[in-house]
């Protein structure tokens, strides 16, 4: 079965940092473009952040450029998200997705960050 | 880059058809056959119904179709069902790979 797990979500203070994680399974995880998602509460699907499949090429939206990161362990089926200087408004669920075709395939259930004090 | 403009709600009787519209511009849905649509329930993870504007994933409804006319990309769901009650959001490649924007969503009673 094709499938996204990820994981790591939690409160966190603003300004602190968080790390987010996703297990792929079911298919061959070096084959494609890895993304993460988000969605504040009550809101609609923003975009966040994108790597190709070696990652060699990284892409942030504006917002989270400089303090987020993503990266990719081909060897262990997983992508990360490194989450630094949080703010309230990066509160949201985070989806990873599978890419292709510029189109996002495949979703896991998502993990939820919350930052407050 | 703007994010898409879909209709905020839309509504329709079991049996019915409807059509979601997503209008964008020529630099995104006017330029590019890359259209993708997606479902998503209270509480869960979206899924895709549509992508390259009218192509369906397996295992997904032929009752879904998608279409394109200039800069406006459509979603359309036959014979509705109680079980398409949902929020449908567009999304549309635009000539880079940062900056991704999605519609901004539109909720779809069954009546």
């Amino acid at each position: 079965e094709v499938q996204l797990v990820e994981s790591g979500g939690g409160l966190v203070q603003p300004g602190g940092s968080l790390r987010l994680s996703c297990v792929a399974s079911g298919f061959t995880f070096s084959s494609y473009w890895m993304n993460w998602v988000r969605q504040a509460p009550g809101k609609g699907l923003e975009w966040v952040a994108n790597m190709n499949k070696d990652g060699s090429e990284k892409y942030y939206v504006d917002s989270v450029k400089g303090r987020f990161t993503i990266s990719r362990d081909n060897a262990k089926n997983s992508v990360y998200l490194q989450m630094s200087s949080l703010r309230a408004e990066d509160a949201a669920v985070y989806y990873c997705a599978r890419g292709a075709n510029y189109a996002f395939h495949i979703w896991g259930q998502g993990t939820m960050v919350i930052v407050s004090s | 880059q703007s994010a898409l403009t879909q209709p905020a709600s839309v509504s329709g009787s079991p049996g019915q058809s409807i059509t979601i519209s997503c209008t964008g511009t020529s630099s995104d849905v006017g330029s590019y056959n890359l259209v993708s649509w997606y479902q998503q329930h209270p509480g869960k993870a979206p899924k895709l119904m549509i992508y390259e504007v009218n192509k369906r994933p397996s295992g997904v409804s032929d009752r879904f179709s998608g279409s394109k006319s200039g800069n406006t990309a459509a979603l359309t769901i036959s014979g509705l069902q109680a079980e398409d009650e949902a929020t449908y959001y567009c999304f549309s490649y635009a000539g880079s790979y940062t900056n991704w924007v999605f519609g901004g969503g539109t909720k779809l009673t069954v009546l």
